[in-house]
């Protein structure tokens, strides 16, 4: 079974700055589609950026982007200009090709300090 | 356009209760999906409707927990003899039919069991 990996439970970056929110992935499928969602005190996930495994380019987003390596099943979410609308929980998801359910890791609190 | 609805916003029951949990899908949305988030945790897939019927169910913990969808847009999440590990945050997403098709989640319904 896939899973899913944040080793950050929390990060903070200064408004404006730039912050980088790690995830892994651990699978023995090539083809499949790994998603960042956010999460604000809402409870509703929304969807931040998508990348499917077979592109080599990384996705991008206005200012957020990703740096996908699928070599080192890795799939790191890079926020720029960072503005205090963008603190919520974020989670790294991961669906497999044909598949309709998505797997989740356990989350990173962002803060972003004015 | 209404997004996904969930209602109750928050249930508290007490152990051994039934409970009901109900969700709204936007519109013309085929695809319908239940996830179980507990507290400081990712969401856990439970259950995903193509139409009316069940089309991966496999998230399901027990068979104290059952989800209908009769006309293919309206679901409820049923539990049986709540315990209190039943507490978390139940999400429910839709989608349009396909897979790359972005879900949409609502705020989810905080189930408490005392």
């Amino acid at each position: 079974a896939q899973t899913v990996t944040q080793s950050q439970p929390e990060m903070s970056v200064q408004e404006a700055e730039t912050v980088t929110l790690s995830c892994t992935y651990d699978t023995s499928e090539s083809d499949y589609y790994l998603f960042w969602y956010k999460q604000p005190p809402s409870r509703q996930m929304i969807l931040v950026i998508r990348q499917e495994a077979y592109k080599q380019q990384n996705a991008t987003e206005n200012r957020f982007s990703v740096n996908f390596q699928k070599a080192a099943k890795s799939f790191s979410l890079k926020i720029s200009d960072s503005q205090l609308g963008d603190a919520a929980m974020y989670f790294c998801a991961y669906r497999s090709q044909g598949a309709q359910k998505l797997v989740f890791g356990q989350g990173t609190r962002l803060t972003i300090n004015p | 356009g209404a997004g996904v609805s969930q209602t109750p916003s928050n249930k508290v029951t007490e152990k051994g209760k039934y409970v009901e949990l109900r969700c709204d899908p936007i519109s013309g949305h085929t695809a319908l999906y239940w996830y179980r988030q507990s507290l400081g945790q990712g969401p856990e897939f439970l259950i995903y409707f193509q139409g009316t019927g069940a089309a991966d169910d496999s998230g399901l913990p027990n068979d104290r927990f059952f989800a209908v969808r009769p006309e293919g847009s309206v679901s409820t999440l049923k539990i049986q003899r709540t315990e209190r590990g039943d507490s978390a945050v139940y999400l429910c997403a839709s989608s349009p039919t396909g897979v790359l098709s972005p879900l949409h989640f609502g705020n989810g319904t905080r189930l408490t069991v005392t």
